[in-house]
């Protein structure tokens, strides 16, 4: 199984920097995927990492470490539009997902 | 638009009663998914379906059913609904292999009495 650990809320105010950490423990690791929830709606795919190292797409990066069980998603330059709920998740061999909590980032003018 | 279908998108029930979430996909993907939300507890995942004509149990199964009878279509049963099934319920669909993202439908809130 998947024990997936995240902060449950941020705060950061409009144009900063933010970066949500993401551990795990897994039985059978197949790839770490970020999505982004907005309150009532559906989850939408943001990053996938495989292997070690930072993926960017835009003003969005994710890391990953997986001998140290460890990602991170880098948000920069926030907009008042990046607030929302952003969720960790690990595939197994199965390609199923388990996922994270998930992490309420707030920003603020 | 392609994507993936929920229906209802609303539904109150009293215990007991049998409920059908529908969910259906025009992408074609391999893979669907059905996944329950609540508060604090993230996503967690009640059955799933690798190809048509197989499916498994997820992290969640008790009290719930489902069946692939075909590509498109992948319905979750819930026989005797009982009140902590109260939830938000997304369905999802991948392509096994390459990035794998999930797609999600826009969720059936479901209120057990």
């Amino acid at each position: 199984g998947q024990n997936i650990d995240q902060p449950t809320e941020m705060t950061a105010t409009e144009g900063a920097i933010v970066q949500i950490n993401c551990t795990y423990q897994t039985s059978g690791f197949n790839g770490l995927f970020w999505y982004q929830q907005h309150a009532g709606e559906a989850p939408t795919f943001l990053s996938y990492n495989v292997l070690d190292g930072l993926e960017e797409k835009g003003r969005f990066s994710s890391f990953l470490s997986r001998s140290k069980g460890y990602s991170y998603l880098l948000l920069k330059e926030l907009q008042m539009k990046d607030s929302a709920s952003y969720l960790c998740a690990v595939r197994d061999q199965d390609y199923k997902l388990s996922f994270g909590a998930g992490t309420t980032v707030t920003v603020r003018a | 638009i392609a994507g993936i279908t929920q229906a209802p998108t609303s539904q109150i029930l009293a215990a007991g009663r049998r409920m059908t979430l529908r969910c259906t996909q025009d992408m074609r993907h391999n893979a669907m998914y059905w996944y329950r939300q609540d508060l604090g507890l993230g996503l967690r995942l009640i059955h799933y379906s690798n190809t048509a004509g197989t499916t498994g149990k997820g992290e969640v199964p008790d009290g719930y059913s489902v069946s692939r009878a075909n590509t498109d279509d992948f319905p979750l049963t819930l026989a005797s609904a009982v009140p902590s099934q109260t939830s938000v319920y997304f369905c999802a669909s991948s392509e096994t292999g390459d990035t794998g993202e999930l797609f999600f439908g826009e969720g059936s809130r479901l209120t057990v009495l």
